[in-house]
């Protein structure tokens, strides 16, 4: 399948440094979306941008997208221990079903 | 409103035995999502579900998987019989519509011994 790849696979940060985590990804799209998990739970929904936007922010989190690159980033500003947790793009790639193909995630660990 | 609700929240298994796994969606949401995580991975789409109606179940193993979504509401996973690879996390998810943001349960963490 065309999973997407984040990259660092893992990041650790002390608390109130900003963390970025990178996304990559295969094949055109309609808008990549932002997921975290914190250990052993259900995933939350961040943030969607779409794929005519080329920025976007949401409280301490921006994400940026460059469909040229076919690249995402995600930015955590200021970041608290409560942001560790693993953090996953997604996208969907076209077609009536809109399924939605996860990237293997990144681990944030945020140290107090 | 209440989120995604999903039983049993573990289940230990030995191979070749059967297990299901149920989902509540949140009220009202037309789709549903059964995914599979191994640890480590990110969520893999095993079957999508409009209603009633199965939409997407390209990566389902349908010779040990099934899934049905009776009356358009709850759904349930099966599998039978396990395989010491079946071991991950199933996670149910739902959506007001197809395309709209998906809301995930707790998740079902299944060891198959």
């Amino acid at each position: 399948s065309q999973q997407g790849e984040e990259d660092p696979q893992a990041l650790s940060i002390q608390e109130g440094e900003n963390a970025t985590m990178n996304c990559s990804y295969k094949t055109s799209i309609n808008n990549l979306q932002w997921y975290r998990q914190n250990s052993g739970r259900g995933l939350v929904h961040l943030i969607l941008i779409r794929s005519n936007e080329r920025e976007k922010h949401s409280g301490r989190l921006r994400v940026t997208l460059d469909t040229s690159k076919k690249s995402s980033s995600l930015l955590i500003t200021a970041s608290r221990a409560a942001d560790t947790a693993s953090y996953f793009c997604a996208y969907f790639s076209g077609g009536s079903n809109y399924k939605l193909t996860f990237g293997k995630g990144t681990l944030l660990t945020v140290n107090p | 409103e209440a989120g995604v609700a999903q039983s049993p929240r573990y289940k230990i298994i030995e191979k070749r035995q059967s297990v299901a796994f149920w989902c509540n969606p949140i009220s009202g949401h037309a789709t549903l999502y059964w995914y599979q995580q191994i640890l480590g991975q990110g969520p893999k789409l095993l079957i999508q579900f409009q209603n009633n109606g199965v939409v997407d179940d390209s990566q389902l193993p349908k010779d040990r998987f099934s899934a049905e979504r009776l009356k358009g509401v709850d759904s349930t996973l099966k599998i039978q019989p396990a395989k010491l690879e079946d071991s991950a996390m199933y996670l149910c998810a739902s959506s007001r519509d197809l395309g709209e943001t998906q809301y995930f349960g707790p998740g079902t963490r299944l060891l198959v011994l």
